[in-house]
């Protein structure tokens, strides 16, 4: 069966500092990866998104960043937080998309990142 | 542009009466649509899609185009529904959609 992992669970970093935050799915290939952030009041934004290796894409200017290293590894990062960067990151992989239904997304547990 | 919205934040009921969570969708062609649920301390999940008109504890959802909803429905609310709903579009990677607001319902002794 699927699964996904996302780490670490609770962060707190001070303004200024790196970020990296760790997705990693098993049990599926070539999944299309997502990064949202889920704000208070504010649902559920997505971030970024990938097809496959190398390949991200995102509407949404921001201090992030995302990569894909591997088939099944995202990453989220930041070179510099900032304040508003403060919230909680959910992963999320989906089937990719043969021309039937659009598939589910599975979430993972989220990272509550806080910003000092 | 597509969207969905949820006109309410937050539902709350008392215990087996009847649940309705709006969600209102904007879209041009067919709409895939799906529900998708935050119980405390656990992670968001699918709760059903409107593809396969099925019913998942307790709640149904029926797309009408007429009105472009995709409510939530139950008829007897219980305590442990209480939690975050989302509706949400397709998750097609060639869009970048954003989910619905969210409702959260608490269901009350």
């Amino acid at each position: 069966s699927q699964t996904i992992h996302q780490w670490p669970a609770t962060l707190v970093q001070p303004v200024g500092s790196p970020l990296s935050l760790e997705c990693t799915v098993e049990g599926t290939s070539n999944p299309n990866l997502y990064w949202y952030r889920q704000a208070a009041g504010r649902g559920l934004q997505l971030l970024f998104y990938s097809v496959g290796i190398g390949q991200i894409s995102s509407e949404v200017p921001q201090n992030l960043s995302a990569s894909r290293p591997q088939d099944r590894q995202f990453i989220l990062s930041s070179k510099k937080l900032l304040l508003s960067d403060s919230g909680f990151y959910l992963c999320a992989w989906s089937a990719p998309r043969t021309g039937g239904p659009n598939s589910p997304l599975h979430f993972g547990n989220g990272t509550r990142l806080t910003v000092t | 542009a597509q969207r969905v919205t949820q006109p309410e934040k937050l539902l709350s009921v008392f215990k087996g009466a009847p649940v309705e969570l709006k969600c209102n969708y904007s879209y041009s062609g067919s709409p895939e649509l799906f529900w998708y649920v935050q119980y405390s301390r656990q992670r968001l999940q699918l709760l059903l899609r409107h593809i396969s008109r099925e019913s998942i504890k307790g709640f149904t959802a029926d797309l009408n185009k007429g009105e472009t909803s995709f409510h939530l429905k139950k008829p007897f609310a219980q305590e442990e529904d209480s939690a975050m709903y989302y509706c949400a579009p397709p998750n097609n990677a060639g869009n970048m959609l954003t989910f619905g607001g969210g409702t959260r319902l608490m269901v009350k002794p």
